[in-house]
């Protein structure tokens, strides 16, 4: 289970602040993710980055943001502007873009 | 626009019965297709992509470009299968779309 890791397991934010979750991998992938996993609703792809400095909005991309300075960590910010930030919040990498992807044990955000 | 469709939201199979996954979707190209798995307490990982023609597990599924389906199948369901299942599809965004899961349970 080791190469992706997510922390903090779980958060808790009073509405109104940001908060930034972290994604880390050592597997040396240049492709990487974060999904939001709702009940009943799959997951979704917020933003994704193909390569280092690069990324990419997913199909529910508002209220959030990424930054991909180094290969290993995509952190994102759930910002005030999310109107249901509440969620199971996903990261994942991949070798490329495409290829199998390799998931996180994910955070849980609670907004009180 | 690429999308996934699972229609069977729960399923549950008797141990030793057939187990069939739903999934159908929707892509103008030609789509990459794949099945992830999330046991209890473990992370999401992949079970099969289409492109390897692999059984993993006992599980196989065949691309049917003409029905645009994806269907998971096993013939003889083991109490382990119990999980979460999506499907899912890489269009030529190299995006990965998901469907929106069927949780099996296998009745002892």
């Amino acid at each position: 289970d080791g190469g992706i890791t997510q922390s903090p397991k779980y958060l808790f934010r009073k509405e109104g602040q940001n908060v930034t979750l972290s994604c880390e991998q050592n597997l040396n992938h240049d492709a990487m993710y974060w999904y939001r996993q709702d009940p009943g609703q799959g997951l979704r792809l917020i933003y994704y980055s193909q390569i280092v400095n690069d990324f990419q909005k997913g199909d529910i991309a508002e209220g959030y943001s990424v930054s991909r300075e180094k290969k290993e960590s995509f952190p994102l910010t759930v910002t005030s502007a999310q109107k249901n930030p509440t969620a199971f919040y996903l990261c994942a990498s991949s070798i490329i873009a495409g290829n199998e992807q390799f998931f996180g044990p994910g955070t849980r955000l609670t907004v009180l | 626009a690429q999308r996934v469709t699972q229609p069977e939201k729960l399923l549950s199979v008797f141990k030793g019965a057939p187990v069939e996954l739903k999934c159908n979707y929707s892509y103008s190209g030609s789509p990459e297709l794949f099945w992830y798995v999330q046991y209890s307490r473990q992370r999401l990982q992949l079970l099969l992509r289409h492109i390897s023609r692999e059984s993993i597990k006992g599980f196989t599924a065949d691309l049917n470009k003409g029905e645009t389906s994806f269907h998971l199948k096993k013939p003889f369901a083991q109490e382990e299968d119990s999980a979460m299942y999506y499907c899912a599809l890489v269009g030529g965004n190299e995006k990965l779309t998901f469907g929106t899961g069927t949780r099996l349970t296998i009745i002892p």
